[in-house]
C-alpha cells in the first residue's frame, strides 16, 4: 500500500502564474487535508475534503485558492495568480476516518515546495 | 486562541543519550494530543496519539506523557540514534469544528555521533 503521494515535489512559478498541486491519498482513504508550512512556522490547516465535497475550508484564503477532490483522481490544490508570499511547503494528509473521531490518524505526503519568483 | 508551544526550539545530543522534549498547549476543548516526527524534506509521521484519559504512551524508544490538568506533554527519546535527527512536532486536536488541529513549530533534534 503506497503512502500518500504528492506531485510535483518542487514547483517554481513566476508571480501571476497558476500553481496546481496534486495529492493522491492512501488506498481506501476518502478524507483529505491540505496544510501549508511557512519557513520557521508550524503547519497551518487550509482545507478538509471528502470525495466530491469540501467539508471545511476555513483555513484557506478566500481569493486565489481553491481545492477539489473529485470522485476519480487526485485531490488538487489550485493557487491562481501566485504571489511571493505563497512560497511555502504544502502538505497533503489522508485519513480513513472522518475528522473529529478521536484517533483519526492522518498520514502525510512528502509535500510540494512551491517557490514563487 | 488555541496555541501549542514547544521547547526547546532546537537540541543537540550525543548518540546513545536520552532527551526530553516539551509541549504546552492552550487548546480547548481538548480532544487528543499527537506527536509527529518530520524528517527534513519529508512529511510528518505519527509517533503517538493520546486522549484525555491517557497519561503515557510508548512507541519503541519514544515515550509520550500527557498531563491534561496542567496542559503539558513531553516526548522522551531513549538511547538516541543518528536517525532520530528530525523535527518533532506536537499537535493538539480540539473537539470544536471538523478539523481543528493546532500544530507547534517543532523541536529540531540533532543527534551527533
Amino acid at each position: 500500500n503506497a503512502g500518500v503521494m504528492q506531485n510535483p515535489r518542487h514547483l517554481v512559478r513566476r508571480r501571476g502564474q497558476e500553481a496546481r498541486l496534486r495529492c493522491s491519498p492512501m488506498k481506501g482513504h476518502s478524507h483529505v487535508y491540505w496544510y501549508r508550512q511557512l519557513p520557521e512556522e508550524g503547519l497551518k490547516f487550509m482545507v478538509y475534503l471528502q470525495k466530491e465535497n469540501i467539508i471545511d475550508e476555513s483555513g484557506m484564503p478566500k481569493e486565489r485558492f481553491s481545492a477539489e477532490f473529485p470522485k476519480e483522481g487526485p485531490s488538487i490544490l489550485r493557487i491562481q495568480q501566485v504571489v511571493r508570499g505563497d512560497s511555502a511547503a504544502y502538505f497533503c494528509a489522508s485519513s480513513p476516518l472522518a475528522a473529529g473521531q478521536t484517533t483519526d490518524t492522518q498520514y502525510f505526503g512528502p509535500g510540494t515546495r512551491l517557490t514563487v519568483l | 486562541k488555541n496555541q501549542v508551544e514547544q521547547s526547546p526550539q532546537s537540541l543537540i545530543i550525543l548518540e546513545g543519550k536520552n532527551c526530553t522534549l516539551q509541549c504546552n498547549y492552550t487548546v480547548s476543548p481538548f480532544s487528543n494530543l499527537r506527536w509527529y516526527k518530520q524528517d527534513t524534506g519529508r512529511g510528518p509521521v505519527s509517533l503517538t496519539i493520546m486522549t484525555f484519559s491517557e497519561n503515557t504512551k510508548s512507541n519503541g524508544r519514544y515515550t509520550a506523557t500527557l498531563d491534561a490538568d496542567t496542559k503539558q506533554s513531553s516526548l522522551h527519546i531513549t538511547a538516541s540514534q543518528l536517525s532520530d535527527s528530525a523535527s518533532y512536532i506536537c499537535v493538539v486536536r480540539s473537539n470544536s469544528g471538523y478539523s481543528t488541529l493546532t500544530f507547534g513549530k517543532g523541536t529540531m533534534l540533532l543527534v551527533s555521533p
